[in-house]
């Protein structure tokens, strides 16, 4: 069964450093979201890309993070520099602009990222 | 604005017991609500959506829009359910998901 998939899985890196992570989503899903959960909060939403597209990110810091995805497949998540407060987990998950399966989101295992 | 409310934290029911999850939800329009579920070491999801109207592994939601709310129940509970459970709210006309802060689901033997 076709998963996304993301990397690293975990990642420890000091403050001020610069940190990325990848995201494949399920092959053919138009759709792809990233998500930061904090401990003891949901995910919640940092980027939508429709395709290559941004559809929406209006909760991206964007003097600090940002978000590629070139040719509508894979993305990359960037964090330049890094805070302390950004230790969280960074989730990925696609879904399908299909008619009355496009709201499903697949979610990745996601990237921990602990800031010292 | 959207906004989900899962008011419990932690739920801790007996194996056997019925099991009620609650979800409130704030939301001008038509909404839909899914519940996705993590168990341990598990990726998130998609446990069940209220336009499915279906039983999902012995559970079931029902939206209430007078209530404003969508609790997910289980009749009878198994261990194997234990897991943190999501609430989440998708606008009409979104594909964006408002996920609630969870509740975690222990079920005692």
């Amino acid at each position: 069964e076709a998963e996304v998939a993301q990397s690293p899985r975990y990642k420890i890196t000091e403050k001020s450093q610069a940190v990325a992570f990848w995201c494949d989503p399920i092959s053919g899903h138009a759709t792809l979201y990233w998500y930061r959960q904090i401990l003891g909060q949901g995910p919640e939403l940092l980027v939508q890309f429709q395709d290559e597209s941004v559809v929406d990110d209006s909760q991206l810091p964007k003097d600090r993070f940002s978000a590629e995805r070139l040719k509508g497949v894979d993305s990359t998540l960037k964090i330049q520099p890094a805070e302390l407060g950004d230790s969280a987990m960074y989730l990925c998950a696609s879904s399908s602009s299909r008619a009355g399966g496009g709201k499903t989101q697949y979610f990745g295992p996601g990237t921990r990222l602990l800031v010292l | 604005a959207q906004r989900v409310t899962q008011p419990e934290k932690l739920l801790s029911v007996f194996k056997g017991a019925p099991v009620e999850l609650k979800c409130n939800y704030s939301y001008s329009g038509s909404p839909e609500l899914f519940w996705y579920v993590q168990y341990s070491r598990q990726r998130l999801q998609l446990l069940l959506r209220h336009i499915s109207r279906e039983s999902i592994k012995g559970f079931t939601a029902d939206l209430n829009k007078g209530e404003t709310s969508f609790h997910l129940k289980k009749p009878f509970a198994q261990e194997e359910d234990s897991a943190m459970y999501y609430c989440a709210l998708s606008g009409a006309g979104s594909y964006q998901l408002t996920f609630g802060k969870g509740t975690k689901l222990s079920v005692i033997p």
